[in-house]
């Protein structure tokens, strides 16, 4: 089946330092994967669409100045937090679309900021 | 833009109530239609999809039909158990654009025994 991993699971850092995320796909290729963060009350925001071979699209209010992400092949994505503030806390999904239009999530990365 | 609007955000029930969760979208295109349900530090599963207007999905008890009509994606089961306490969430993809999915605001469903 189609599994989604994430991590780490829990991250706490610092006000104004950065963390990284990771993704990783597995039974299926990921030609496109999507980066949200969820609120305490469970909505979601889009952060970015990162499609193979096409370029990273940014929502409105996010940028790649400050969540750069990477996404080097089928299988792994990566986002970074760059100074990170309290503004920032959140869980953190991504989602993996395969050939499908689904997307399949992993469990999250929660970001604490201290 | 595109949207999904879920007005329910808590629904309380007792096992074997009936369940019905409101869900309702706006797009200009043909979008692709799901249920998403997450569970307490899980990240969202998918549990049922519909691509063609009129259809009906569903998966584990649950059922939806795709109303191009009235615009809508309701989720019913006939019989709820404690285990289907978790967050609902209507979502849609424009099948054209290859973007991501858009997300209701979530339904939390409470079922006691």
């Amino acid at each position: 089946g189609a599994l989604v991993y994430q991590y780490p699971r829990r991250t706490i850092c610092k006000s104004g330092t950065s963390m990284r995320m990771e993704c990783q796909a597995v039974g299926f290729q990921a030609t496109s994967v999507a980066w949200y963060r969820q609120s305490p009350q469970k909505t979601f925001e889009l952060i970015a669409l990162s499609t193979v071979n096409s370029a990273i699209k940014y929502e409105q209010n996010f940028t790649q100045e400050k969540f750069p992400i990477s996404h080097p092949n089928l299988s792994f994505s990566s986002m970074t937090v760059l100074n990170a503030y309290l503004e920032d806390r959140g869980l953190y999904l991504c989602g993996a679309r395969g050939t499908g239009y689904e997307q399949y999530f992993g469990p999250g990365t929660r970001l604490t900021v201290l | 833009g595109d949207s999904v609007t879920q007005k329910q955000g808590q629904v309380t029930l007792s096992e074997d109530d009936f369940l019905f969760i409101n869900c309702t979208y706006s797009t200009t295109t043909y979008p692709t239609l799901f249920w998403y349900v997450q569970y307490p530090g899980q990240g969202p599963q998918l549990l049922l999809k519909v691509t063609t207007a009129n259809n009906k999905g569903i998966s584990r008890g649950f059922e939806a039909t795709y109303d191009k009509g009235t615009t809508s994606f309701h989720l019913q089961k006939a019989s709820v158990q404690e285990s289907d306490s978790a967050v609902y969430f209507c979502a849609l993809v424009d099948r054209e654009g290859g973007r991501a999915l858009i997300f209701g605001t979530g339904t939390t469903v409470s079922v006691s025994p």
